[in-house]
């Protein structure tokens, strides 16, 4: 079975520095991979995805992610953080296209705390 | 605001009660979504509607239920509460044809068995 991993259950991070929440996947074949933000009392939304092509995708408020195959790792990036970024972030994986259309299995989220 | 609409956004009852949580999906998209979001759970898949017809099953109890009617909305029944069915629930929609994985959610409805 599909599924992914969030190893910290939070990210503690100071304004203005770089931030990586990080998510390894377990998938037979090849891996659709995606983030996405929750903030309180809100919805997910969409960030980012991997499909195919190069490893380093770029997403919505300045976050990117990197696929690295060799480490099943799509570890969520972000050069410099923003107080407003702090919410609560989940990694997922596409289930095989099977019937499952857009079922997708989410990880145990990592809460992202930036502090001035 | 994503499009997609659920009510009521907060129920409390009791055990052993009945509840229908709603879901208006974006203008136009087909597909439905219900996820369980619970503290000791994490976000679970329930189950997936396309178009009126059931397309995939995830985790979801048999006193849950849920269908989507020919105006695409879709409803989910919960049966014989326990206490460990409080929890929020989502809905997502996406459209035919859209792009992969990129789901829209509601806020949730957050139900609260006593």
């Amino acid at each position: 079975a599909q599924s992914v991993a969030q190893p910290e259950d939070q990210v503690n991070v100071a304004e203005g520095n770089p931030l990586t929440v990080k998510c390894t996947y377990s998938v037979s074949g090849n891996p659709y991979l995606f983030w996405y933000v929750q903030y309180p009392n809100r919805g997910l939304q969409f960030l980012l995805k991997y499909i195919t092509g190069d490893n380093l995708v770029k997403g919505s408020y300045g976050f990117e992610a990197e696929f690295n195959k060799s480490q099943t790792s799509f570890h969520l990036k972000k050069p410099s953080a923003l107080v407003s970024d702090s919410a609560l972030y989940f990694c997922a994986v596409r289930d095989p296209v099977t019937g499952g259309g857009n079922k997708l299995t989410f990880g145990t989220g990592t809460q992202l705390k930036v502090e001035l | 605001d994503s499009g997609v609409t659920q009510t009521p956004k907060h129920l409390i009852t009791a055990t052993g009660q009945r509840v229908t949580l709603r879901c208006s999906p974006r203008s136009g998209d087909l597909s439905v979504y219900w996820y369980q979001q619970s503290l000791d759970q994490g976000l679970q898949f329930l189950i997936q509607y396309y178009n009126g017809e059931e397309r995939a099953k995830g985790n979801i109890l048999e006193r849950f239920s849920a269908q989507q009617f020919p105006d695409l909305h879709s409803e989910l029944n919960l049966s014989s509460l326990e206490l460990g069915d409080s929890a929020l629930y989502f809905c997502a929609s996406t459209e035919a044809g859209g792009p992969v994985g990129e789901l829209f959610f509601g806020e949730g409805s957050r139900l609260t068995v006593l």
